[in-house]
């Protein structure tokens, strides 16, 4: 298994439609992370969990909610997206409180919004 | 307000000579820097980093180097290979922030054979 996979790799929705996307990582860290790539936009961060706890939200609409049900897994459920949410959404994870240590990503996840 | 800053869109070097990305950054708090490269329909791939203890780091043809007192890091990659083309992106965090990480715009690097 790669380390941090995401599923699926491509998604089309209405906006009225609910999905979510899935992550799982196998590398044993303990924090897992959300970031939203717009087209010749800065990765955005959206959500942190460590140890399953949520320990950042970036001022995120309230159609995007997150579930971490453990460490390894990370889930983003959506629910009557619009247009501008269209986006390469990144999933990631590390190990914190043993010194600096880097973030690794899945593919991401394409999502297209009609 | 974007608190790290590659300024630069794209690079195009020749095959062999060296490939020079910068990256800029303006939270003093900062004390953790990343260089991720991305190839298309990839998620990003982790480079090389370095703290805020050190002003270089290097692995084999990548090296990072960091000035402090000009808020600034740069990643050279010698030599440069085809391969190599792809975007890439600078990202820092600061401690306590449990790895939060801040990214650059990225730079797209192009290496002519």
């Amino acid at each position: 298994e790669t380390g941090v996979t995401q599923t699926p790799r491509h998604l089309v929705m209405g906006m009225t439609n609910k999905k979510s996307l899935k992550c799982e990582q196998h590398l044993g860290h303990n924090a897992m992370y959300w970031y939203k790539q717009s087209a010749k936009k800065p990765l955005e961060l959206m959500f942190v969990y460590n140890f399953k706890e949520q320990t950042e939200n970036n001022s995120v609409p309230s159609r995007f909610s997150p579930e971490c049900p453990n460490s390894s897994h990370l889930f983003l459920h959506l629910h009557t997206l619009q247009p501008e949410d269209s986006a390469l959404y990144l999933c990631a994870s590390s190990q914190v409180g043993e010194g600096d240590q880097p973030q690794h990503f899945g593919d991401g996840t394409r999502l297209s919004i009609l | 307000d974007q608190q790290v800053k590659q300024n630069s869109p794209s690079l195009s070097v020749q095959e062999g000579r060296i490939s020079i990305l910068n990256c800029d950054y303006t939270n003093s708090m900062f004390d953790y820097f990343l260089w991720y490269k991305k190839y298309p329909a990839e998620g990003p791939t982790f480079l090389i980093s370095i703290s805020s203890i050190k002003d270089k780091n290097e692995d084999g043809r990548f090296t990072v180097f960091l000035n402090k007192s000009a808020k600034h890091l740069s990643l050279h990659i010698v030599p440069s290979q085809p391969g190599d083309s792809a975007v890439y992106f600078c990202a820092a965090s600061a401690a306590a922030s449990y790895g939060k990480l801040t990214f650059g715009q990225g730079t797209i690097l192009t290496v002519h054979p």
